[in-house]
């Protein structure tokens, strides 16, 4: 079946670098991809979205970035801080409006 | 002023016993979904609920049912827990089904 599909690596950053987590998709008719973000012992945050008619969206400190000829999806976090250490999520919309997660990326700012 | 709440929010019970996850939004959405997510913190759709239709993931056993006494709460009510059941479950909610949704904080449910 088709999936949004995302490695499950764990990303090292040093604070106030820019951070780049990364999402491969392989359902080429999807047109909505969102972003979030997950803290311990909360639920999954709403980040940044983007639709398939755009390649390139920003926000504060975050930009997605939407590559439909590799089906790819990546987020840009500009001068990465603490509070930026989460587990980052991926989905894109499927079928009923329901959404289909990646795996997920541990994301860790070092002092 | 949490906009989506879920309680209880930790849940530990036997194999075999039914339980429920009770889920309130003040966002004045009208579509409400169930997610699981498992120790690997993949997350999974389980349901999908407005006011006039009810989408199921179809891999979600028939021991889990979603029930709405109307528009602002979705529970879930899962029967026979077995031990696969341990997860944090989330509720989330969106107007007219679009995006984004928004999460509640999760529910972890242990089966012991």
């Amino acid at each position: 079946g088709e999936s949004v599909g995302l490695h499950l690596p764990t990303l090292s950053v040093q604070e106030g670098d820019n951070s780049i987590i990364n999402c491969a998709y392989s359902n080429s008719a999807s047109d909505y991809f969102i972003w979030y973000k997950q803290e311990s012992g909360k639920g999954p945050q709403f980040i940044i979205d983007i639709r398939s008619n755009m390649d390139k969206r920003q926000g504060q400190r975050v930009t997605v970035l939407l590559n439909k000829t590799v089906k790819h999806l990546s987020l840009q976090i500009a001068a990465t801080q603490p509070g930026d250490s989460a587990v980052y999520f991926c989905a894109e919309k499927n079928a009923g409006n329901m959404l289909t997660f990646g795996g997920g990326t541990r994301l860790m700012v070092k002092p | 002023d949490t906009a989506v709440s879920q309680t209880p929010k930790y849940l530990v019970t036997q194999m075999g016993n039914d339980k429920s996850i009770k889920c309130e939004q003040n966002l004045g959405h009208d579509t409400m979904y169930w997610y699981k997510q498992d120790s690997k913190k993949f997350l999974k759709i389980m349901f999908s609920y407005n006011n006039k239709e009810l989408i199921i993931n179809e891999t979600v056993p028939n021991r889990f049912s979603p029930k709405s006494p109307d528009k602002a709460h979705l529970n879930l009510h899962i029967n026979s827990l077995e031990l696969g059941d341990s997860a944090v479950y989330f509720c989330a909610s969106s107007h007219r089904g679009a995006q984004p949704q928004h999460f509640g904080d999760g529910t972890r449910l242990s089966i012991l």
